[in-house]
């Protein structure tokens, strides 16, 4: 079945510093999707990439999805403390697809 | 927030009992998705529902079943409970063909 794989697994960085999370699928994905869950919450979505080569922002925050549409990135700028959670990529194997299938997640923690 | 409910928020069980969560899904979604999400993982498809019928199920066994009533709420029912069935259960609510879920908040389930 399709996997969804993310790296790294934790990442910890100063404040102020970049941080970077990369996702890639086993199969072409119809979307990707990305999901924040704070320690203790639940997801939240953030974003979805449905065309080959997208790139989008939300402020400190950019979202590439791959030209072969098998991987994606997010990547924040000048990390801040709220910005602390796991950060999870899932995608729709096909048009028509019910089932989203998430990775591991990336656990970035932000050190003041 | 989302608008999904869910209840318990918190629910401890022991071996071989059985389980029911609920879900209200967020004003004008007919869909719902049930997760799974063992600590340190992304949440696992379990299944959708989608006008009262099973759409779509992941990789669970039958002992995991549920409901969805006319006004879109869920139920999910796990049987014969097992140690590593302690997670936190989400549900998600969306709208047919829109591909966005929308997570509660979830129920940790403690089996012990």
């Amino acid at each position: 079945g399709q996997q969804v794989m993310q790296i790294p697994q934790y990442q910890h960085v100063q404040e102020g510093e970049d941080f970077t999370t990369y996702c890639n699928s086993s199969t072409t994905l119809s979307n990707i999707q990305w999901y924040k869950q704070r320690p203790g919450g639940h997801p939240v979505f953030l974003i979805q990439l449905v065309k080959s080569g997208e790139v989008k922002k939300q402020k400190r925050l950019t979202f590439q999805f791959g030209e072969a549409k098998k991987n994606s990135s997010l990547h924040i700028t000048a990390t801040q403390t709220t910005d602390v959670g796991t950060y999870f990529c899932a995608g729709f194997s096909g048009a028509g697809s019910y089932q989203l299938t998430f990775g591991k997640g990336t656990k970035l923690s932000v050190i003041p | 927030e989302t608008g999904v409910t869910q209840s318990p928020t918190h629910l401890i069980k022991t071996r071989g009992q059985q389980v029911t969560l609920r879900c209200s899904s967020q004003s004008g979604h007919n869909t719902v998705s049930w997760y799974q999400q063992a600590l340190g993982q992304g949440p696992q498809f379990i299944f959708q529902y989608y006008r009262e019928e099973e759409n779509g199920r992941g990789n669970f066994p039958p002992r995991f079943s549920g409901l969805q009533f006319p006004n879109y709420s869920s139920e999910l029912n796990v049987n014969a409970l097992e140690l590593d069935d302690s997670a936190l259960y989400l549900c998600a609510s969306s709208w047919r063909g829109a591909e966005t879920q929308y997570f509660g908040p979830g129920t940790r389930l403690l089996v012990l």
